[in-house]
């Protein structure tokens, strides 16, 4: 059975870091490209941004308000992709997802997250 | 970015009826549009991919159609379970935009 579990949420102040986890279990981690998602309190969805699987170079792209303050990682030995989020803002409060994506083959284009997690919040208050 | 427009942005709608809704994109997205379903204090689902292609083991009561800028999902015969709120989100391209939402409510 396909799993994702995030973690490492929780309060922190603005201009702090926080790294979030998201562990996999049930696949070949290595296999897929992975996405991070988040939600507001009684908001929509925020793509956050992605890293491909190494097979495609391990490449990751974000989203606009998080470029050059969030980055991806993944360790595939371990199944575990990570979200390091500097420079935290208030409007960063959200519950966090990590998602499985299928049918990214290295370029911008295609991509779909299929398994999510349960999400993790993430509250930036003083 | 693509801009991603729901309509409506909610509807009431009773047991047994028939919905539609719309997701218009600010530029093409050829078929590269999903949508998704969530409900309170979960987790969204993937419903359908590519536009059009229904994931395995969601109900056929969800269909979907479009191509380039205009894209509908539709659910028939609405049961109890699928009062939730519906997302289409791109992924022509990043970054991955997300409409605003549906909410589907019970009339």
């Amino acid at each position: 059975e396909v799993q994702l579990m995030e973690s490492g949420g929780g309060l922190v102040q603005p201009g702090r870091s926080l790294r979030l986890s998201c562990t996999a279990s049930g696949f070949t981690f290595g296999d897929y490209a992975v996405s991070w998602v988040r939600q507001a309190p009684g908001k929509g969805l925020e793509w956050v941004g992605f890293i491909r699987s190494k097979a495609f170079g391990g490449t990751t792209d974000y989203a606009a308000s998080v470029a050059g303050r969030f980055m991806i990682s993944r360790d595939d030995s371990k199944s575990v992709a990570y979200l390091q989020m500097n420079g935290l803002k208030i409007d960063d409060t959200a519950v966090y997802y990590c998602t499985r994506d299928i049918g990214n083959y290295g370029g911008k284009r295609g991509g779909t997250a299929d398994y999510w997690g349960q999400g993790t919040l993430v509250t930036v208050s003083s | 970015d693509i801009q991603l427009t729901q309509s409506p942005a909610s509807l009431s709608a009773s047991i047994g009826d028939r919905v539609t809704i719309t997701c218009r994109a600010s530029q093409t997205v050829t078929k590269y549009l999903n949508w998704f379903q969530q409900k309170p204090g979960k987790a969204p689902k993937l419903l359908i991919d590519g536009a059009s292609d229904l994931q395995g083991g969601v109900t056929s009561r969800f269909s979907a159609s479009g191509s380039g800028t205009h894209f509908t999902l539709t659910i028939n015969t609405l049961q109890r379970e699928d009062f939730a709120t519906y997302y289409c989100q791109q992924s022509f391209t990043v970054p991955r935009t997300f409409g605003q939402g549906t909410k589907v409510e019970l009339k």
